[in-house]
């Protein structure tokens, strides 16, 4: 079963909404974990490293202001879209790594589609 | 981030052997090879992971010669279920100094027929 969940798995809204993705690690604790951006046929860009206590780390080029990282608990990240534009639509994906085993451990990807 | 460089597509036959081969030229001494499957609206499953010489688990075979510069991943017998992207990443794994901040590449797109 899935180890890295997000919710929700798609959701569509207006422009000029905010829209907040979760990123849960169900087997274990994550003291990191990181959020990307894919745009139809192209590969992911890591947006943001978050970090469990701390502030996010952001790709150079992305808006910290737009897209709001909280890493409140060692299992849940959450990634807010804020004002959304429909430029923001594109498919959202998390990772945490499992220290435990050396893994790398992906979510199943939100669809964002803004109006 | 050590830099990886893949063929952006391959087409295969069902049952045949598939090799997909990654440049990693600027490969780090501490840096583990890892390769990734993506369905689209999926995100990516790992498959494979080595860090020298050959690693095979259930689905996959990866090999690493010694200077580490490259690596292949092997499917043997491919089904049509195979087509996917597929990404070769480099880095440190979790646990170590910059562990698995992963830069993807843009892929391998494999079209399996039938």
């Amino acid at each position: 079963g899935a180890v890295v969940s997000q919710h929700p798995s798609w959701v569509i809204c207006k422009s000029g909404t905010s829209v907040k993705i979760e990123c849960r690690s169900l087997d274990f604790q994550a003291t990191t974990m990181f959020w990307y951006r894919q745009f139809p046929k192209q590969s992911l860009m890591l947006m943001a490293t978050s970090n469990e206590g701390s502030k996010a780390t952001y790709e150079q080029g992305v808006e910290k202001d737009k897209f709001l990282i909280n890493h409140a608990s060692l299992t849940l990240s959450t990634l807010t879209v804020t004002s959304a534009h429909p430029e923001d639509s594109s498919f959202y994906i998390c990772s945490a790594p499992d220290t435990g085993t050396g893994e790398l451990f992906f979510g199943e990807g939100s669809r964002l589609t803004v109006l | 981030l050590a830099k990886t460089t893949q063929p952006i597509s391959m087409d295969s036959y069902e049952g045949q052997e598939v090799n997909i081969t990654c440049s990693h030229n600027n490969i780090a001494t501490n840096d583990y090879i890892t390769w990734y499957q993506q369905f689209p609206s999926q995100g990516p499953r790992f498959i494979i992971q080595g860090y020298k010489t050959k690693v095979t688990n259930e689905v996959a075979s990866l090999f690493i010669p010694a200077d580490r510069k490259s690596s292949t991943l092997s499917l043997p017998r491919v089904s049509l279920s195979d087509t996917a992207v597929y990404y070769c990443l480099v880095g440190a794994p979790p646990g170590m100094a910059g562990g698995f901040k992963t830069i993807f590449g843009a892929g391998t797109r494999l079209f399996v027929k039938a």
